[in-house]
């Protein structure tokens, strides 16, 4: 298996209040993304990464933000949390892009 | 921008028989790939097949093939010979080598009935 996790696998947080997903690889890959999963929606894409630094929107960004300090760690931040923002959420990896991207287990988290 | 669009929210199939997935696109990069992953109730993902986008050949993997038509922008999976372990929802996926965006459709739900 893919070396990827995702961290806290579970979380409930209050509205108003920031919360920070943590996806952490072993595998040294080049590009990192974060999704979420909703019924009705599939996979809808928020943030990305191609190298250090290197991030830019997904279509669903607004309300997320992002950081990739280091190759192994891709951070997404909801900076004040919404009911709206209660979901699925997975972090893929992928080496060259156009190969197999392997995915995390999903944090699923409730903002009440 | 790019689409991904899966219009079957569900499919049925009775065991052995066969399953066509639909799937369409929309991009204007010309260098892109086209996959097709599986998601069965743990929530881990699976790639199923993978199709680059300059080649003519559709891709197969055992039981599982492609229609590419990339005129019209068409990325359809058949399952052959269903088994009940291919019950799971299946998404289509498209990656652009331009901005390294990878895009996912909606999903399909596949019941397999015994």
């Amino acid at each position: 298996d893919a070396g990827i996790t995702q961290s806290p696998r579970h979380k409930v947080t209050e509205t108003g209040t920031p919360v920070t997903l943590r996806c952490h690889q072993t595998e040294n890959h080049r590009y990192m993304y974060w999704y979420r999963q909703d019924p009705g929606h599939g996979l809808r894409l928020i943030h990305y990464s191609y190298g250090v630094k290197d991030t830019d929107k997904g279509e669903v960004s607004d309300g997320y933000s992002v950081s990739r300090s280091k190759t192994e760690d891709f951070l997404l931040t909801l900076e004040s949390a919404t009911s709206s923002q209660t979901s699925v959420y997975f972090c893929a990896i992928s080496d060259r892009g156009n190969t197999e991207a392997f995915f995390g287990q999903g944090t699923r988290l409730t903002v009440v | 921008a790019q689409t991904v669009t899966q219009s079957q929210p569900e499919m049925s199939v009775q065991e052995a028989e066969t399953v066509t997935l639909s799937c369409t696109y929309d991009t204007s990069e010309s260098d892109y790939y086209l996959f097709w992953y599986k998601q069965p109730p743990s929530r881990q993902m699976i790639l199923v097949i993978r199709q680059e986008a300059y080649k003519q050949q559709n891709a197969t993997e055992n039981r599982f093939s492609v229609n590419f038509q990339k005129a019209a922008k068409s990325f359809s999976l058949k399952i052959s010979d269903s088994q009940l372990g291919d019950a799971a929802m299946y998404f289509c996926a498209l990656f652009s080598s331009n901005d390294y965006k990878l895009s996912f459709g909606a999903g399909t739900t596949v019941t397999v009935r015994a």
